[in-house]
């Protein structure tokens, strides 16, 4: 089945303690994004990678990490979070052009005490 | 650069009525229009999207859009829903000439009441 599976699906964590969500796809998609979802902004995209070992800034980057050194993963890495990083987090994937269908995980849950 | 605006934030309808989630879109260049849907706790799916050729689209679950150029809006409707229609609502753009990123407006959510 195709499919975007991120882990974990909820977290709660504290002030300043590093974390990474993990985004794999299996449809062997060169691109691949993260959004976060915040009520009454709808989604906004914080990176996206156009390929293995590119990655370039969305809308809202500050206090996020990327990386892509496999195809299939795109794990999202939070230094040092902050409460202004709780959110709903989505990771997607597509073929890469611009008409494709981009497909979404399940979402991740991220509370920052 | 482009921008999405949802009208509504939120649109309460009785089962089996009609209706219409309104998006308008800005852009400077040409644009590729989507709408996705998000049901309770999960991750968005793509509902239908308009590329090109009839500006009438089709998509899952009974849903239509037009795509209006003049007017720089891509409204949804459908003609009767259902309560499993509850969900929110993404309209969604992208550049014909850029990667696969979309610029969301901030959504509908559509309430469906018996």
């Amino acid at each position: 089945e195709a499919q975007v599976t991120q882990n974990p699906r909820y977290l709660i964590t504290v002030t300043g303690k590093k974390l990474t969500v993990t985004c794999s796809q299996n449809m062997n998609h060169e691109y691949m994004s993260w959004y976060r979802q915040d009520p009454g902004l709808g989604l906004r995209q914080i990176y996206y990678s156009m390929n293995v070992e590119v990655t370039d800034k969305g809308d809202v980057p500050e206090g996020y990490k990327v990386s892509r050194k496999e195809k299939r993963n795109f794990p999202l890495i939070l230094e040092s979070p902050s409460p202004n990083q709780t959110s709903l987090y989505f990771c997607a994937s597509s073929a890469g052009l611009a008409s494709a269908t981009q497909y979404f995980g399940p979402g991740t849950r991220l509370t920052v005490l | 650069a482009q921008s999405v605006t949802q009208l509504d934030s939120q649109v309460p309808v009785f089962e089996e009525a009609p209706v219409e989630l309104r998006c308008n879109y800005s852009s400077s260049v040409s644009v590729y229009l989507f709408w996705y849907v998000q049901y309770p706790n999960q991750g968005l799916q793509l509902l239908l999207k308009y590329l090109s050729g009839s500006t009438l689209v089709k998509g899952i679950n009974g849903f239509e859009a037009e795509f209006n150029k003049s007017q720089t809006s891509f409204h949804l409707r459908k003609p009767s829903v259902h309560i499993s229609d509850t969900a929110e609502y993404f309209c969604a753009v992208s550049a014909h000439s850029g990667y696969s990123t979309l610029t969301f407006g901030k959504g509908t959510m559509l309430l469906v009441s018996p």
